[in-house]
């Protein structure tokens, strides 16, 4: 257990419409990270921070930003919810060893976009 | 452009028998290769490995990479039924991974 809870854990919203997810961590992890999941795609990086008020793009990043305004927080927001963004979304922090990064995961949030 | 495939998508075998589950990749800036495993729920982390041919071990699982041919194995000896998953790879590089799609395990009884 990485500390790691995600919010909400289940979502149903309607296309258009705007859309917030939360990480909280509390191991005080620089590197907090947000995936998202589909069947046949794996798992795909969307954005991802360093730090307080650092955060850099992933490989499916349009139609999501994020904002991190606390070590402990790592807000996810899609801007004008679409049914393409039906998903799971993991989020994940980075606890750093001597030599890289071992990534542990959040239990996951399921939205649907009606 | 980052990638990491994994071979074979799915596979079926019997309580007790031995598996091997394939990954390659190709990152820039590479550090290290990740093992993950995935029920109904999020990934849990099982072996990060960043030498090559150094053997990783985990009760009945093991997993080691070849650094010069750009992959890595995973075995899992003497299947459960609880071995049945989802198993991903994952391949770091300037602090992000890059996953593969999955290898799906189905232990029958």
């Amino acid at each position: 257990d990485a500390g790691i809870t995600q919010s909400p854990r289940h979502k149903v919203t309607e296309t258009g419409t705007p859309v917030t997810l939360r990480c909280h961590q509390t191991e005080n992890h620089r590197y907090m990270y947000w995936y998202r999941q589909d069947p046949g795609h794996g798992l795909r990086l969307i954005h991802y921070s360093y730090g307080v008020k650092d955060t850099d793009k992933g490989e499916v990043s349009d139609g999501y930003s994020v904002s991190r305004s606390k070590t402990e927080d790592f807000l996810l927001t899609l801007e004008s919810a679409t049914s393409s963004q039906t998903s799971v979304y993991f989020c994940a922090i980075a606890r750093q060893g001597i030599s890289s990064y071992e990534q542990y995961f959040g239990p996951g949030t399921r939205l649907t976009v009606t | 452009e980052d990638k990491v495939v994994q071979s074979p998508l799915s596979l079926v075998v019997h309580e007790g028998d031995t598996v091997t589950l394939n990954c390659s990749y190709e990152v820039t800036n590479f550090r290290s290769l990740l093992w993950y495993k995935q029920e109904k729920k999020a990934p849990t982390f099982l072996f990060m490995l960043t030498s090559s041919g150094i053997e990783k071990k985990s009760g009945r699982l093991s997993s080691i990479l070849d650094k010069k041919e750009l992959f890595s194995i995973l075995n899992i000896t003497a299947t459960q039924t609880g071995d049945s998953a989802i198993y991903l790879c994952a391949a770091e590089g300037n602090e992000k991974l890059t996953f593969g799609t999955g290898t799906r395990l189905t232990i029958i009884p």
